[in-house]
């Protein structure tokens, strides 16, 4: 079993609709999740993290994360054509035997939003 | 800060010849990691270090694979001999810590072993 799953769409939504992003991970020991944007040939970039169980809101963005269902969303309202891209959900865990993390990706989920 | 930088941006190789992958870390950041992006795997981490120290090899795919840090301010990663099942883009990235902290990421090198 995957450390990360994701479901890799494409995934497609109009301007100005909400885009929801899924992802879940296999370790209940895992302590922060992260929202990574990866734009065609570029490298990843942070959108957002979260750490405790509920909702983050920032701007347009809002992770959620259901630690008893091991389970984090993004969501990203007022969907722009910019807002294509791939979308990395990473999972902070610490390594076996290790007291120190690895960083977990699932293999991202691609957008596109059309005008 | 100009962020992580890493070099070459894009290498093409014959199967058989060493390859090695250049990384400069951000200033300040203790933590370096090297990652391997496929399209069939994914985004998967191959080692990192702390302190220049290596913490967790476990990722690395083959004794063809070694990686080191002599400074604070750089790290290569090698394959020898190459193959063409290598081909795929190697980013390095940098944080402050290795956990709940944000990992930046250079900007990637495309490998292609031919």
């Amino acid at each position: 079993q995957k450390e990360v799953e994701q479901n890799s769409g494409p995934l497609s939504v109009p301007e100005g609709a909400i885009a929801s992003l899924n992802c879940t991970y296999s370790d209940r020991g895992s302590q922060s999740f992260f929202w990574y944007r990866q734009y065609s040939g570029k490298s990843p970039e942070l959108i957002m993290f979260i750490y405790s169980n509920g909702d983050k809101e920032d701007g347009r963005f809002t992770a959620q994360l259901n630690k008893a269902s091991q389970y984090v969303s993004l969501l990203i309202r007022d969907s722009q054509p910019s807002d294509s891209a791939t979308y990395l959900c990473a999972v902070n865990t610490r390594g076996r035997g290790s007291t120190l993390g690895r960083l977990y990706f699932g293999r991202g989920t691609q957008l596109t939003v059309w005008p | 800060d100009a962020g992580v930088i890493q070099s070459p941006r894009h290498e093409v190789t014959e199967m058989g010849q060493e390859v090695t992958l250049r990384c400069k870390p951000i200033s300040g950041h203790d933590y370096l990691f090297w990652y391997r992006q496929t399209m069939m795997r994914g985004l998967e981490l191959l080692i990192y270090f702390n302190n220049n120290v290596p913490i967790d090899d476990s990722g690395m795919p083959e004794d063809r694979f070694s990686a080191k840090m002599p400074n604070a301010s750089f790290s290569t990663l090698k394959i020898q001999p190459s193959e063409p099942r290598d081909s795929a883009v190697y980013f390095c990235a940098s944080s402050f810590a290795a956990m709940n902290t944000e990992a930046f990421f250079g900007q990637g090198t495309r490998l292609t072993v031919v």
